[in-house]
């Protein structure tokens, strides 16, 4: 159970471009899901958070007409990177917490997603 | 403001027992959590701990002083799978938005025969 998808894993685009990638919760409802992103060697950076049916909440710094985020079930929550350049190239990290909570409360993540610019 | 420190890079030998650092300073607390994360994948649970003490699970155990901000993951009988990632995660607020993991700098652990 608690299992977490990303569509798709791998993704390289042309500068300029948009890119949307999926997060799903496969077994479960989740009211909230976290987006993160992770450059090589560095630990995850949450981007923001998304809950069903209203606006996500962005982390400082992180720009919310370039990182579009929408969570319009409860099952699923997408991820836009309008106009991507290669400093977006990075390691893209869904995470979702569950309706039902478990013991600890805790996130299930997905397996991520690979973005390159060019 | 949110600051959670790991040492970088570790390395420990096959069988032997490693214990991984973790010091942090978070506005609120509401628990903390240990992960796995092998290079390009996502990562997986290992340990939670809210309360004072030492909790464990087969070779694995964490443990936290709150008083002190501190915490650590033991691994016992380390085996060459266990070269991986050790990632130190607090979770701050307690509903709604504010409810989030706060991430370490990550500990690159590499076990050699």
């Amino acid at each position: 159970g608690a299992v977490v998808s990303q569509h798709p894993s791998w993704v390289i685009c042309k500068s300029g471009t948009s890119v949307k990638i999926e997060c799903r919760s496969l077994d479960f409802q989740a009211t909230t899901m976290f987006w993160y992103r992770q450059f090589p060697k560095q630990s995850l950076m949450l981007m923001a958070t998304s809950n069903e049916g209203s606006k996500a909440t962005y982390e400082q710094g992180v720009e919310k007409d370039k990182f579009l985020i929408n969570h319009a079930s409860l099952t699923l929550s997408t991820l836009t990177v309008t106009s991507a350049h290669p400093e977006d190239s990075s390691f893209y990290i869904c995470s979702a917490r569950p309706l039902a909570r478990g013991s600890y409360n805790e996130q299930f993540f997905g397996p991520g997603t690979r973005l390159t610019v060019l | 403001g949110q600051n959670i420190d790991q040492p970088t890079e570790m390395t420990a030998t096959e069988g032997a027992i490693v214990q991984i650092n973790c010091t942090y300073q978070t506005s609120g607390f509401n628990g903390l959590f240990w992960y796995q994360q092998h290079a390009g994948e996502a990562p997986t649970f290992l340990s939670y701990n809210v309360l004072d003490g030492l909790e464990e699970k087969g070779r694995f155990s964490s443990f936290l002083s709150r008083s002190k901000g501190y915490s650590y993951l033991l691994l016992k009988e380390l085996q060459m799978k266990d070269s991986a990632s050790y990632l130190c995660a607090v979770r701050v607020g307690y509903s709604g938005a504010t409810n989030k993991l706060i991430f370490g700098t990550g500990t690159l652990l590499a076990v050699q025969p």
